[in-house]
């Protein structure tokens, strides 16, 4: 990946179960954002968060950053079995124009 | 609402041809992106527009190019296709805040994608 890594790769989980993804990256940033894909969509903006705040929420969404790790999680609580997809979190680079994804970590949640 | 329309949906080229994907932004977003994403992969920026004017470029081949027109759809031309350049190719826009645009926060909304196919 151009900037980002995220972990696990993939994710199995039991419906009502909770998910978590986490993203690492290496340079300065103003922003990270989470997406989500279906299967060869387009991607769906969740959530963004900037880099002076540590922890947003949106709906079943939680998401932390760490400027200091350089790294973020996305929580997604409760899960559904329409929650499965690729989650890619996106990073907003100082300075730039650029959003970098990351390598994405493919979430499946069985009924 | 109005959202990021690419064409064509699918294409298939041979070796050695040219294709065009062509994006047209959500109304009044100033800002274009096109993605490459290949089989399994992440989306790998190619390169990005504001107000018309190239500010980003990323993993682009130099036998790619792109433009953005005045009513400011963009077009990303590519020659010489390879078999490697069989991938999705998104096309996003944003608008962003006032301000140093360098230092905004801006979401992508993304198009539905453009499936290159090289035989």
């Amino acid at each position: 990946s151009q900037q980002g890594e995220e972990d696990p790769q993939a994710l199995s989980i039991q419906e009502g179960e909770n998910a978590t993804m986490n993203c690492s990256y290496k340079t300065s940033i103003n922003n990270l954002q989470w997406y989500r894909q279906n299967s060869g969509r387009g991607l769906v903006h969740l959530i963004l968060i900037r880099s002076n705040e540590r922890e947003k929420h949106s709906g079943r969404l939680r998401v932390t950053l760490d400027t200091s790790k350089k790294s973020s999680s996305l929580l997604i609580t409760a899960s559904r079995a329409a929650d499965t997809a690729s989650y890619f979190c996106a990073t907003g680079l100082s300075g730039t124009y650029k959003y970098i994804f990351g390598t994405g970590t493919r979430l499946k949640v069985l009924a | 609402a109005a959202g990021v329309i690419q064409s064509p949906r699918h294409l298939i080229k041979e070796k050695r041809e040219t294709a065009t994907l062509k994006c047209y932004p959500i109304p009044r977003h100033d800002t274009v992106y096109w993605y490459q994403q290949g089989p399994g992969q992440d989306p790998q920026f190619l390169i990005s527009f504001y107000e018309k004017m190239q500010s980003d470029k990323g993993s682009i081949p130099d036998r790619f190019s792109a433009q953005q027109f005045s009513d400011y759809h963009s077009e990303l031309n590519m020659s010489s296709l390879e078999l490697g350049d069989s991938a999705l190719y998104f096309c996003a826009s944003s608008f962003m805040r006032q301000g140093s645009p360098r230092s905004g926060a801006n979401v992508l909304t993304f198009g539905a994608g453009s499936r290159l196919t090289v035989l």
